[in-house]
């Protein structure tokens, strides 16, 4: 069966500190990869998502950036962290079929900048 | 901007009711709808998914779908006080090839 980590679960980081947060699945080849942002009362925003190594479309501005290093990793980062960076970032994975997959999630690091 | 729409509640129904979540999405060509449960400080998890008109049920849930009113509902049966959480609905927007979500129904099933 498929498994989906991410690491750190909560992480509290200064202004203008720099960020990076991983996500890992397990049990799947060539996986569609997800970072959203869930601010607090709010739905899921879309920041970034991989069909495969090293390719990466942003689906917002910001200050964010994504990589995907190997076929199952995927890593969120910032050189400088603002305060509207606050939220719930979640990892999502699907199959790639092309088609409407279904979307699993990680358990999410909630991260707040102070 | 295709957009789903949800009623934010918070929805409050007794033990053993009948739950009834909607959701409206705006673009006509949509094919694929999916529901999540979401508990307080933890993430999405799928419950069910849609592709065709007419009811799909698993267990307490049925999903319903009517594309020509754009309207896709969850109907959870015998609700019970674990089922209290925000429930997201989502879209399959096939020409970006991502799920766009409503910002979920609060459900709190009373005791």
């Amino acid at each position: 069966s498929q498994t989906i980590h991410q690491w750190p679960a909560t992480l509290v980081q200064p202004v203008g500190s720099p960020l990076s947060l991983e996500c890992t699945v397990e049990g799947t080849s060539n996986p569609n990869l997800y970072w959203y942002r869930q601010a607090a009362g709010r739905g899921l925003q879309l920041l970034f998502y991989s069909v495969g190594i090293g390719q990466i479309s942003s689906e917002v501005p910001q200050n964010l950036s994504a990589s995907r290093p190997q076929d199952r990793q995927f890593i969120l980062s910032s050189k400088k962290l603002l305060l509207s960076d606050s939220g719930f970032y979640l990892c999502a994975w699907s199959a790639g079929t092309g088609g409407p997959d279904t979307q699993y999630f990680g358990p999410g690091t909630r991260l707040t900048v102070l | 901007q295709k957009e789903v729409e949800q009623n934010s509640g918070p929805l409050s129904v007794p033990e053993g009711a009948i739950a009834s979540l909607n959701c409206t999405y705006s673009d006509r060509g949509s094919q694929s709808f999916f529901w999540y449960r979401q508990y307080s400080g933890k993430s999405p998890e799928l419950i069910m998914f849609i592709y065709s008109n007419g009811d799909k049920e698993d267990g307490r849930f049925t999903a319903q779908l009517n594309k020509a009113s754009q309207y896709v509902s969850l109907l959870i049966r015998d609700s019970q006080p674990s089922d209290s959480a925000t429930y997201l609905c989502a879209v399959w927007d096939g020409s970006a090839r991502q799920l766009t979500f409503g910002s979920g129904t609060q459900l709190t099933v009373l005791p």
